[in-house]
């Protein structure tokens, strides 16, 4: 069974830096296409970064440079390293499996960790 | 990038009614579009890609069609389990953006 389960969120100061983790099972993460998507509070979903399978890394606009999405494989879990914390970076983290070939989906969620950016 | 439009952003309805969600794509995606549902305080769930494909496990009564700008997902008979927010979401380029959404409620 596919399971994502996301940590690492919490209260921060704008400017501030978190690490969020994704720890997946029943699926190698390294063999997969993996993202991070937030939602504000209230709000829809924003795509925040994604990572392949061969390690190529790809951002939204609004966290590039700020943002980076990495993989521990023998952990088989997934980070995302948030530098330069802004209020509008508030929101619920989930980490989803992708798949991108034929057919391509966001199939498999976690239930998200939720990031307070504040003074 | 591609830009997503779901129409109507809020949607009241009752048990047994028939419901269309719309979404719209500033440009082609061919068929790389999927929809998700999402219940307060829960991770969205998949319920359709390809623009038309269920699921694994989604009840047969949602269903999607459309392809290149303009898709529609369908619930034939809307359950109480059912009220919640639908996304749409395109596929085909990066960034695989989000429609902004369409709460469907009673």
């Amino acid at each position: 069974e596919v399971q994502l389960v996301e940590t690492g969120g919490g209260l921060i100061q704008p400017g501030g830096s978190l690490r969020l983790s994704c720890a997946a099972s029943g699926f190698t993460v390294s063999s997969n296409y993996v993202t991070w998507v937030r939602q504000a509070p209230g709000k829809g979903l924003e795509w925040v970064s994604v990572i392949y399978s061969d390690g190529s890394t790809y951002y939204a606009d609004s966290v590039k440079g700020r943002f980076t999405i990495s993989r521990d494989n023998s952990k088989n879990t997934l980070f995302l390293q948030m530098n330069s914390l802004r209020a509008e970076d508030t929101a619920l983290y989930y980490c989803a499996r992708v798949v991108w070939g034929s057919y391509r989906q966001f199939d498999y969620w976690g239930q998200g960790t939720l990031v307070t950016v504040s003074s | 990038d591609i830009q997503l439009t779901q129409s109507p952003s809020f949607l009241s309805a009752s048990v047994g009614d028939r419901v269309t969600i719309a979404c719209r794509a500033s440009q082609g995606i061919g068929s790389y579009l999927a929809w998700y549902q999402q219940k307060p305080g829960k991770a969205p769930t998949l319920l359709i890609y390809g623009a038309s494909t269920l699921q694994s496990g989604v009840p047969s009564r949602f269903s999607g069609s459309g392809s290149g700008t303009e898709f529609t997902l369908t619930i034939s008979s809307l359950q109480p389990e059912d009220f919640a927010t639908y996304y749409c979401q395109q596929l085909n380029s990066y960034p695989p953006i989000f429609g902004g959404g369409t709460k469907v409620e009673i």
